[in-house]
Formats: C-alpha cells, structure tokens, sequence
C-alpha cells in the first residue's frame, strides 16, 4: 500500500525568509505523481505544486519549489520568500498513473511570523 | 470559487436526524470524490465515483451513503450519525487519471449533537 509521511507537524518561518517542508512516500509504483496542498482557514484545498516521477526536473510555480528525491522517495516543498499568505495547512499528496486516487499525509501547519 | 460547489457550508444535526450533503462540479471531470477531514488526522477518502460509478468504498459505515446521479453532481446522505462523525466533509473532482490532481470544494462542516 502506498502511504505518506509528513512529520513534523508543525513549522514556522519569518516573513521573508524560506522554509522547508518535509514529505517522504512509499510505493513500489514506477509511475506515479506528486502534489503539496495548501489548506488556508477558509478550508479551501488548494493545488500548489505538482511533479511527474518521470521527469527528473523539479517543479517550480514562482515561490514554490520541490525538491524531489527519488531513489530517497522524498518530495520537500520549499517557499521561498515567504508571505503572510502562505500560512496555512500544507499536504503532501500522492497518485500513481492508473489510478484517480489520491492519498495524504497528515499535514504541516505552517505559521508566518511578521 | 475553484468549480467544485459544496452545500451546505455549516450543517448541525441530531443523532436521529437524516441530512444530505451535496456536491456540484462544471469543470468536465469525470471523478468526483468524498473525503474526511478530522482533527489531527490524515484526509480519509471514503467514496469515489468515475463515470457515475462508485469504484471504492474505503469500509465506510452505512450511515454514509453516497449518490452520484450524473458526472457534475454528487450526494452524501446522512443517517443517525454518531459525534464522532463530526467533522469536515471534502468534496473533490478529477480527470480519472493524470497528473492534475484534485479540485475541491470549500467542505461541510459538520456537528453531530
């Protein structure tokens, strides 16, 4: 069964600074793909970022970037110049290529201090 | 708004009460998705509907039943809940397979008293 891990359970970052948010996964599928989550108070579940196993290349959407680790079955979030918008709960979510479903990790909450 | 529409935001009800939750999509998605979110715990998928299909019942108990009338629109009926079933209630859709993950709607939270 494929699981993800994320633990620590929570994190914070000055404004401006760059944090990094840890996820590990298991899975003994070659194809499968990636996602972080951005859980703000409003609940709204919000796609940030998203990665193919196959493509060696890291995903980058302007202040959010992956690092993804494959042999490591790692896949860490970073944000950079973070902004008191970015706190939120973040979620490490994975689904293999011949299934619709997606599975979570527990989720970080990350905290911005001004 | 993301596309995925979900009623109501707030729902309170009794232990003998029956409520329906209700989840709507135009986005063309052909998957749509329950899930719950409890406190401290990791999003628990309950149902999945592909094609109007359920395809996965992850041993939800009967007091949940889902319905999914046609690919935009789906129920979750509820039935002498307990109050440890209070919780967040997510909605999502998706192409059946690929690699643009989910869209989901803002949730109900719901209280069972």
């Amino acid at each position: 069964a494929q699981t993800v891990t994320q633990s620590q359970p929570e994190m914070s970052v000055q404004e401006a600074e760059t944090v990094t948010l840890s996820c590990t996964y298991d899975t003994s599928e070659s194809d499968y793909y990636l996602f972080w989550y951005k859980q703000p108070p409003s609940r709204q579940m919000i796609l940030v970022i998203r990665q193919e196993a196959y493509k060696q290349q890291n995903a980058t959407e302007n202040r959010f970037s992956v690092n993804f680790q494959k042999a490591a079955k790692s896949f860490s979030l970073k944000i950079s110049d973070s902004q008191l918008g970015d706190a939120a709960m973040y979620f490490c979510a994975y689904r293999t290529g011949a299934n619709s479903k997606l599975t979570f990790g527990k989720g970080i909450t990350l905290s911005v201090r001004p | 708004e993301t596309g995925v529409t979900q009623t109501p935001r707030h729902l309170v009800m009794g232990m003998t009460n029956k409520k329906s939750l209700k989840c709507e999509q135009h986005l063309g998605h052909n998957a749509m998705y329950w899930y719950k979110q409890s406190a401290k715990k990791p999003l628990e998928l309950m149902f999945v509907y592909n094609f109007k299909e359920q395809t996965e019942n992850n041993s939800v108990p009967s007091r949940f039943s889902p319905e999914c009338p046609n690919s935009s629109h789906l129920f979750l009926h509820l039935h002498t809940l307990q109050p440890e079933d209070s919780a967040l209630y997510l909605c999502a859709s998706s192409q059946d397979k690929g690699l643009y993950g989910y869209t989901f709607g803002s949730g109900t939270r719901l209280t069972v008293v």
